[in-house]
């Protein structure tokens, strides 16, 4: 079990690039979420996926933001036309199923310039 | 939607020092969870614990349901011990408290 796998770990972008994120979820889990965290604060529920079906969009994931999980397996964020206010620490997690335990990846830390 | 209180915001420990983090909720949960998360952002999985009370090494946690609130010890605390902790409830998904933040000296 390698557990949940982000990448990149850390990306610099330009005000106004896009930029693609990517989580591999352990391998059994069926559920798959994104979360963002700003300094200071607790991480914020963007999306989740059950399988390959995007359940819950928060408010926060405006329509610069779109997440997808194709196969149901790993899941991708894109960031379209970058702003500094995205500049954050993205998370993925998963668990097998609703209400169980949740892991975490290792997030990618964006900045935006 | 369910509102997740932690405190204190901010503890400072000398090495060796008890502390009980709280987490209020205001509503029932199916699932709580508490986190550590370390200087480098990752987050820790402590415990997943809806109901009752678990230990793991000198950190313990209670969770009493129906007076919606949780509790974790972290008996003689290390400077590892510092960072950020949450709790997080799971309604269909994980909804994370403030955090405390803290800090442990030699």
């Amino acid at each position: 079990d390698t557990g949940v796998s982000q990448d990149p770990r850390h990306k610099i972008t330009k005000r106004g690039q896009n930029v693609t994120f990517r989580c591999d979820p352990i391998s059994e889990h069926n559920r798959l979420y994104w979360y963002r965290q700003t300094l200071g604060q607790g991480p914020e529920f963007l999306t989740y996926f059950q399988n390959e079906a995007q359940l819950e969009k928060s408010r926060l994931l405006s329509d610069r933001f779109s997440a997808e999980r194709p196969k149901g397996s790993f899941s991708t964020l894109e960031i379209q036309r970058t702003e500094q206010g995205d500049s954050a620490m993205y998370l993925c997690a998963s668990s097998l199923v609703e209400n169980t335990e949740a892991f975490f990846g290792q997030g990618t830390r964006l900045t935006v310039v | 939607g369910i509102q997740v209180e932690q405190s204190p915001p901010d503890l400072i420990l000398q090495e060796g020092a008890n502390s009980t983090l709280r987490c209020n909720f205001s509503d029932s949960v199916n699932n709580l969870q508490w986190f550590h998360q370390n200087p480098w952002g990752q987050l820790i999985n402590l415990f997943y614990i809806p109901s009752g009370t678990k230990q793991n090494g000198r950190l313990s946690a209670t969770t009493v349901a129906t007076e919606r609130y949780s509790l974790l010890y972290i008996s003689s605390s290390q400077t590892t011990d510092s960072g950020v902790y949450f709790c997080a409830h799971d309604t269909d998904k994980l909804i994370f408290g403030t955090g405390t933040r803290l800090q442990v000296f030699p």
